[in-house]
């Protein structure tokens, strides 16, 4: 089984809707987080959480918003979609606990209309 | 200037040959680095991390460290065709007060590496 799952995979919306990415982990890692991926723009992080009640935005956070359900469990919502969220959306987990090497989900495909 | 740099490419090599890629990055309180490789339409996979200035070998791949001139390279030796993809180089900012490590990792744009039969 995958140590970072994300769900959905895919998924298609139109303009306005709440969307919520899930991420869930089960390597044991309190740091987790959230990037998008854009052709030529490469990984831009949005959020960042080192601990359940420790969340932070990074650099691109305006239009997201995240909850830290529990330390296998980080979600990322898109309060009102809108088309230039269109991206690939990653979940990543770390421990600073040795390398603090970051571990990718699968990603998720966003489509907004 | 970008925190991260990278050559966008495409950088295009004849199978068993070498291929280097290269990054530049601005703080110099950078304390690891790491190279991944993401093929297209999938997630980053973790190729290496270095901490020390030199090189570091694992199989076909070197990882070299210079951290008076902020630079760090990954070396490919006798590429292959299942190495195409884009190489992406990220670097974790210098270590929080406490001594534990920063955490937030800054990318670079992503190298696409092509290999040719």
């Amino acid at each position: 089984d995958a140590d970072v799952t994300q769900t959905p995979r895919n998924r298609i919306t139109k303009t306005g809707k709440r969307i919520m990415l899930e991420c869930s982990q089960t390597k044991g890692h309190d740091r987790m987080y959230w990037y998008r991926q854009d052709p030529g723009l490469g990984l831009r992080l949005i959020y960042y959480s080192f601990d359940v009640k420790d969340i932070n935005k990074g650099e691109i956070s305006d239009g997201y918003s995240v909850s830290r359900q529990a330390q296998a469990k980080f979600s990322l919502s898109l309060e009102s979609a809108i088309p230039n969220q269109t991206a690939l959306y990653f979940c990543a987990t770390s421990s600073p606990l040795g390398t603090d090497t970051q571990y990718f989900g699968p990603g998720t495909r966003l489509t907004v209309l | 200037q970008k925190e991260v740099e990278q050559n966008s490419g495409p950088l295009s090599v004849p199978e068993g040959a070498i291929a280097s890629l290269n990054c530049t990055y601005s703080d110099r309180g950078s304390q690891s680095f790491f190279w991944y490789r993401q093929y297209s339409g999938k997630s980053p996979e973790l190729i290496m991390f270095i901490y020390s200035n030199g090189d570091k070998e694992d199989g076909r791949f070197t990882a070299q460290l210079n951290k008076a001139s902020q630079y760090v390279s990954l070396l490919i030796r006798d590429s292959q065709p299942s190495d195409s993809a884009t190489y992406l180089c990220a670097v974790n900012g210098r270590p929080n007060a406490g001594g534990t490590s920063y955490g937030k990792l800054t990318f670079g744009q992503g190298t696409i590496l092509t290999v040719h039969p």
